[in-house]
């Protein structure tokens, strides 16, 4: 089955720093790739939807200078946490679609970010 | 705009017994609904896609139902197993986009079965 990978599954920074966080599918191509937010007993919420070669779409609310996504391969998404604050603390899930089954979405297992 | 509802938040079942989990959503116009599974500190496996053209859908113990009419899923797990437990998520994908439209979730019912 279609599989997608999350790196790292748990971080830890100190406030002010960035962190990385790698969003892969391994077995297929992705051509669309969605980064999602979910904090403690709430839903998951978009932040934002990118398309292989293109910049991403982000929802309203979320700062694109803060939450930088680039989604250079149709394997390969990431999410770079900018200038992070205890605020950011949450669990980052990325979810990808198969080009070739488009009504599908398969999501990775999640990452979790602590900011100190 | 589209709000996705789950009741109850959270429910307690001893092994064996059949249950019911709840999703209704405010705009009828949705293109698909899910259910998904997540467990503690983990991403989230599909269980179930319901277009919505379909009533329900069934895979082994688990059986969903749509009233895209009434706004409202629900998801009968059969004869519970300790391994059920999990937080169950229900997300309607938006009818504007078709399939490429965006996921919508409720906030979970978060499930324990006791052995």
């Amino acid at each position: 089955g279609a599989v997608v990978s999350q790196h790292p599954s748990w971080v830890i920074c100190k406030s002010g720093t960035s962190v990385k966080i790698e969003c892969r599918s391994l077995d297929f191509q992705a051509t669309t790739m969605f980064w999602y937010r979910q904090f403690p007993k709430q839903s998951l919420m978009l932040m934002a939807t990118s398309n292989e070669g293109s910049k991403a779409t982000y929802e309203q609310g979320v700062e694109k200078d803060k939450f930088l996504i680039n989604h250079a391969s149709l394997t390969l998404s990431t999410l770079t946490v900018t200038s992070a604050h205890p605020e950011d603390s949450s669990f980052y899930i990325c979810s990808a679609r198969d080009w070739t089954r488009p009504y599908e979405q398969y999501f990775g297992p999640g990452t979790r970010l602590t900011v100190t | 705009k589209q709000e996705v509802t789950q009741i109850p938040a959270a429910l307690s079942v001893p092994e064996g017994e059949n249950l019911v989990l709840n999703c209704s959503f405010t705009d009828s116009a949705i293109y698909n609904l899910q259910w998904f599974r997540q467990d503690p500190g983990k991403g989230l496996t599909s269980l179930l896609l319901i277009q919505s053209s379909q009533r329900e859908q069934t895979s082994g113990r688990l059986n969903a139902s749509l009233d895209k009419s009434s706004g409202r899923s629900t998801l009968y797990i059969a004869a519970s197993q300790p391994g059920d437990s999990a937080t169950y998520l229900c997300a309607v994908r938006q009818l504007r986009g078709g399939s490429q439209g965006n996921l919508i979730f409720g906030k979970g019912t978060k499930l324990s079965v006791k052995p």
